[in-house]
């Protein structure tokens, strides 16, 4: 079965850059979550989009943005990067009823 | 959302089965029990839920107490793959809303 995919899997960027990560959901699910996992840290939950909508917003810094585009994949900016944004970022998408499946994430370092 | 408390870990020999329990006596009645597991470094992984009866799945049985304070995830024969931190997660609808992950339980599988 088709699982969310994500891009990159791995992202090395410096100080001060900027970053896009991109996810495309399951086919047919119309919600899509963004988490961030620090190192050893369990995942936070940062924003979500139900058809095309945010939905709920999390810890998520202003210099990050997201959006979910017409074909329901979404994006996550990150501008400004800091050493602290270095994290495992995870998409998850879901239909309406059922639990939420995520991709298997983006490794985020910044140096 | 409520709050669940977990173990911080279990361990459980291979092919006996795994008993992972979860306490959210300040459930609410619109209130659903998740759970959720991640492999190290995996995006997490969705097992089952419920909301009163007792559900199966091809993974796991979820048995939720008739007060519904607590309930407990079984891995009927555990393999070594199923060595995890499981997150039990209790929100208000299935639907479009966000996890909060607590600490969960590492769970180890002994050979």
């Amino acid at each position: 079965a088709a699982g969310v995919i994500q891009s990159p899997r791995h992202l090395i960027k410096e100080k001060r850059e900027t970053a896009t990560l991109k996810c495309y959901p399951i086919p047919r699910h119309d919600t899509v979550y963004w988490y961030q996992q620090g190192p050893g840290q369990d995942p936070q939950f940062l924003i979500s989009f139900y058809e095309k909508m945010q939905s709920d917003k999390g810890s998520i810094p202003d210099r990050f943005s997201a959006q979910q585009f017409s074909d329901y994949h979404s994006e996550l900016n990150m501008s400004s990067l800091e050493l602290g944004d270095s994290a495992l970022y995870f998409c998850a998408s879901s239909l309406e009823g059922g639990g939420q499946y995520f991709g298997p994430g983006t490794r985020l370092t910044v140096t | 959302d409520a709050k669940t408390t977990q173990p911080p870990s279990m361990d459980c020999a291979e092919g006996r089965a795994a008993n992972l329990p979860c306490n959210h006596s300040t459930i609410s009645g619109n209130e659903y029990v998740y759970w959720y597991r991640q492999i190290h470094s995996q995006g997490p992984q969705y097992i089952i839920h419920g909301l009163k009866n007792n559900e199966t799945n091809e993974m796991a049985s979820l048995i939720i107490t008739e007060d519904r304070k607590s309930s407990t995830l079984i891995l009927p024969h555990a393999t070594l793959r199923d060595t995890a931190v499981y997150y039990c997660i209790v929100r208000v609808s299935p639907s479009a809303s966000k996890i909060i992950f607590g600490s969960g339980t590492r769970l180890s599988i002994r050979p």
